[in-house]
């Protein structure tokens, strides 16, 4: 499998400001995507990111609050905009290369105060 | 959405017993993965499964997929303390990209 890293590991942020996540695999992989983990809770994903198109979004989640890049094959952000208490959780970024298998990321611990 | 039911939400057991965790659903799978995260990590996964009846270990792990493809198990044997974590199973339904569901995890604890 790939190795996945997300930068930064755990932030805390101020209500109304953005923080953007990164995510690098260690090689090219077919499909990239992000997903949300409130606390406690199982994991919600929020879309896939495409490779030099617009990110496909699940349903609740817009590109003006989550807007999503991936330039290339190995390296995709997410942007969580505007923050708001209700953002606190673990944004995971995950990979496949269509060999049915997923990985995941270790994760972005955010804190919105 | 589909749903993939795990339950109970939480198990305790003594270190060196075995357990068993079930994950069930309305909907036919093709494939089911089983991941573990333990505090402050993301998902790690322990097991893929792609076709019904399929059983597969890893170490002390088993896991099988189920003959009517809507369910499937995780058995750890002799348990140790470090099995505590969230166990997750995971299922991706037919068709070409179809993304996976998850299960909400069962918490494993592990009394030494």
């Amino acid at each position: 499998s790939a190795v996945i890293s997300q930068k930064p590991s755990r932030d805390i942020c101020q209500r109304g400001t953005s923080l953007t996540i990164q995510c690098q695999v260690d090689s090219q992989v077919t499909m990239m995507f992000w997903y949300r983990q409130q606390p406690g809770q199982s994991l919600t994903l929020i879309a896939t990111a495409n490779q030099g198109s617009e990110a496909t979004y699940e349903s609740g989640f817009v590109i003006d609050k989550f807007p999503i890049s991936r330039p290339n094959l190995t390296f995709s952000t997410l942007t969580v905009s505007n923050m708001s208490p209700e953002d606190s959780s673990i944004y995971l970024c995950s990979e496949t290369t269509g060999q049915e298998t997923q990985y995941f990321g270790p994760g972005t611990r955010l804190l919105v105060l | 959405g589909q749903q993939l039911n795990q339950s109970p939400q939480s198990m305790f057991i003594q270190e060196g017993e075995d357990v068993s965790m079930n994950c069930t659903s309305s909907s036919i799978f093709n494939t089911w993965l089983w991941y573990k995260q333990e505090p402050g990590e993301g998902p790690v996964l322990l097991i893929a499964l792609y076709k019904a009846g399929e059983l597969t270990s890893n170490g002390r792990l088993t896991a099988q997929f189920g003959i009517t493809r809507k369910d499937s198990f995780l058995n750890i044997s002799a348990s140790i303390p470090s099995d505590v974590g969230i166990y997750f199973c995971a299922g991706r339904l037919p068709g070409a990209n179809s993304k996976l569901t998850f299960g909400k995890g069962i918490t494993l604890s592990v009394r030494p």
